[in-house]
Parts: structure tokens; sequence; C-alpha cells
């Protein structure tokens, strides 16, 4: 079974500082991981993901993220927050075998301060 | 945009309402997924079609009806809801059940009075 546990459920930033969301994972297979992310109103986006790749991704917007096997971690980063970057932010895993679900941590909401 | 859409964006209900969710995809895609998201808690995955079939039921009370007419198309039909089912409703479409990235829609936002 996959599961993934998001460290923080609120992070504040100041604007140009860097952003770090945590995340650990639990898979039974080599997993697949993803961070996506919602602004208001809006329906989720996919951020990046991990597909037993490069361990270092690059997504959308000056995020990245580092799969790291010892330590079960995918957390996200980025080095200079925007504004624009304030939303709620979900790692999401999902066992590579077959057509598995995903499965949703609970969310960390990112708040930019200017 | 994603190409996922969702209507209505809002809904207020009584309990005793019928009312109807509706999803459209404009991607091609063959699999299409119900999601509830309440406050505090992780998305939940309520229903999964594929290519017009549901393959799974994530033990979601009868009063939530499902139908899927086409691989474009999903509906999610409401009748006696609780109070407790105030969520935003998500939709979501991937090419297959195999594939890895799912796009999603912007969500119904559900209060049930």
């Amino acid at each position: 079974a996959q599961s993934v546990t998001q460290l923080d459920s609120h992070v504040s930033v100041s604007e140009g500082t860097p952003v770090l969301l945590r995340c650990n994972y639990s898979s039974s297979y080599s997993p697949s991981l993803f961070w996506y992310v919602q602004h208001p109103n809006k329906g989720l986006q996919l951020l990046l993901k991990y597909t037993s790749a490069a361990t270092l991704v690059k997504g959308i917007n000056g995020f990245e993220a580092e799969f790291k096997k010892s330590e079960t971690s995918f957390h996200l980063t980025k080095p200079s927050a925007h504004m624009s970057d304030a939303a709620e932010y979900f790692c999401v895993v999902r066992g590579n075998s077959g057509n598995t679900p995903l499965v949703f941590g609970k969310g960390t909401r990112l708040s930019v301060i200017a | 945009e994603t190409g996922v859409t969702q209507t209505p964006r809002h809904l207020v209900m009584g309990m005793t309402n019928k009312k109807s969710l509706k999803c459209e995809q404009h991607l091609g895609h063959n699999a299409m997924y119900w999601y509830k998201q309440s406050a505090k808690k992780p998305l939940e995955l309520m229903f999964v079609y594929n290519f017009k079939e549901q393959t799974e039921n994530n033990s979601v009370p009868s009063r939530f009806s499902p139908e899927c007419p086409n691989s474009s198309h999903l509906f999610l039909h409401l009748h006696t809801l609780q109070p407790e089912d105030s969520a935003l409703y998500l939709c979501a479409s991937s090419q297959d059940l195999e594939a890895e990235t799912q796009y999603f829609g912007p969500g119904t936002r559900l209060l049930v009075l």
C-alpha cells in the first residue's frame, strides 16, 4: 500500500526567499511521485513528477524536487518565492504496479509575504 | 487551462433536492475520475471510469450516482445528500488507467443545507 505524509500543513515565507515543502512517502513498490498545485478556485495542476529516471526533477515555475530513496522523501523546493506561488501544494504517490490509484497527501498551504 | 471543464462551479442544495454535476474533457482521454476534497482531508477518490465502464467505486454512498455516457463526459447525480457531503468535487481525466498524469477540472463547490 502507498501513503504520503506532508509534514507541514502551512508554510509561510517572504518573497524572494527559498521555499521548502516536505513530503515523505511509503510504498511497497518503486513509486511514482508527483507534486500538484492548487490555486484558489482552480483545479489541481501538475508541477512535476518522478518516475524512476533522474532523481532531481525540475518542474514548472522554477520548482524542483529530489527523490531520496534512503530517506523516503520527495521534498519540493524553489530558490526564490514569488507572490504568485501562494497556493495549496499536494504531494502524491502512486505504485508502479498496474493501474494503481493516486494517493494524495493532506496538502501544504504556502503563504508568501511581501 | 487543463482542458477539463466542470459545471456548475458552485451549487447550493437542500437535503431533499436532486442535482447533477457535469464534467467534460477535451483531451481525447479514455479514463475519467471523480474526487471529493473536504477541508483538512486528503483528496478522496470516489469513482473511476475507463472507456465508459466503471472500474472503481470507493465505497461511495448510493446517494452519489455517477454516469459516463461517453469518454468525454462524466456526470455525478446527487440525491438526498447530507450536510457532511459539502465539499469541492473534482473531476479528472487521463489518457488511460496506466497513464501517470491526471488532468483536473476546477471543481464544483457544493454546499448542502
